[in-house]
């Protein structure tokens, strides 16, 4: 059974560099059937495609963020982990982590449980 | 970007009810019969579920009274049968193109 859980601060300040590393379960994050990628949701929203990445190291971000944002994998560790930088009140959501499956087309299939991040002094 | 477009917004429905989501894409997400739109479900608190992919091909294990149709810029899904644990809310996503991009959400609540 897969399981994706993600981890970090709970609260960060404005300007700070948010963290979150999110901890595969059930699959080998080096499978090369799978990209990885950090969806995220502010509250009474829609979500938000923040970035994918595979086990190489090959990433792609959402333009909206791409100069604040870095994902990068730990296949030892078969966890992946989310940076933002400068971050404001706007960047208060729930960071979600999931698999993204590219069977006919690109889809997230699982998704973690999410991890409410919130931004203020 | 593309912009995903769902309506209703909202809808009240009661149990047994036929149910249309309708998702519009702001330009054709279809390409050599391939259709890039994915429908997820998501109940309070939760994370969202994959419902279906590519348009009409559902998940493992999804009801078969979810079913997605729809091509070019146009897309649906429909809950045959509305049950208890369908309501929620459901949100459309396009994966044609970066930033890929969700639709607002509809909010299927019970009448």
């Amino acid at each position: 059974q897969l399981q994706l859980q993600e981890s970090g601060p709970g609260l960060v300040k404005p300007s700070e560099t948010l963290s979150l590393t999110c901890t595969v379960s059930g699959d080998s994050i080096s499978s090369s059937r799978y990209y990885w990628g950090w969806i995220r949701q502010p509250p009474g929203k829609g979500p938000e495609w923040i970035g994918s990445i595979y086990y190489s190291g090959s990433t792609a971000y959402n333009p909206s963020l791409k100069s604040r944002v870095s994902i990068s994998v730990d296949t030892s560790e078969n966890q992946l982990s989310l940076k933002l930088s400068s971050v404001t009140a706007t960047d208060t959501a729930v960071y979600y982590c999931a698999r993204l499956a590219t069977v006919q087309v690109p889809h997230f299939d699982y998704w973690g449980q999410g991890t409410l991040v919130t931004v203020s002094s | 970007d593309i912009q995903m477009t769902q309506s209703p917004s909202s809808l009240s429905a009661s149990v047994g009810d036929r149910v249309t989501i309708t998702c519009r894409a702001s330009q054709s997400i279809s390409q050599s019969s391939r259709r890039y739109l994915n429908w997820y479900q998501q109940k309070p608190g939760k994370a969202p579920s994959l419902l279906i992919y590519a348009a009409s091909i559902l998940l493992s294990g999804v009801p078969s009274r979810f079913s997605g149709g729809g091509s070019g810029t146009d897309f649906t899904l429909t809950i045959s049968s509305l049950q208890p644990e369908d309501f929620a809310t459901y949100y459309c996503q396009q994966s044609y193109t970066s930033p890929w991009t969700f639709g607002q959400g509809t909010n299927v609540e019970i009448k």
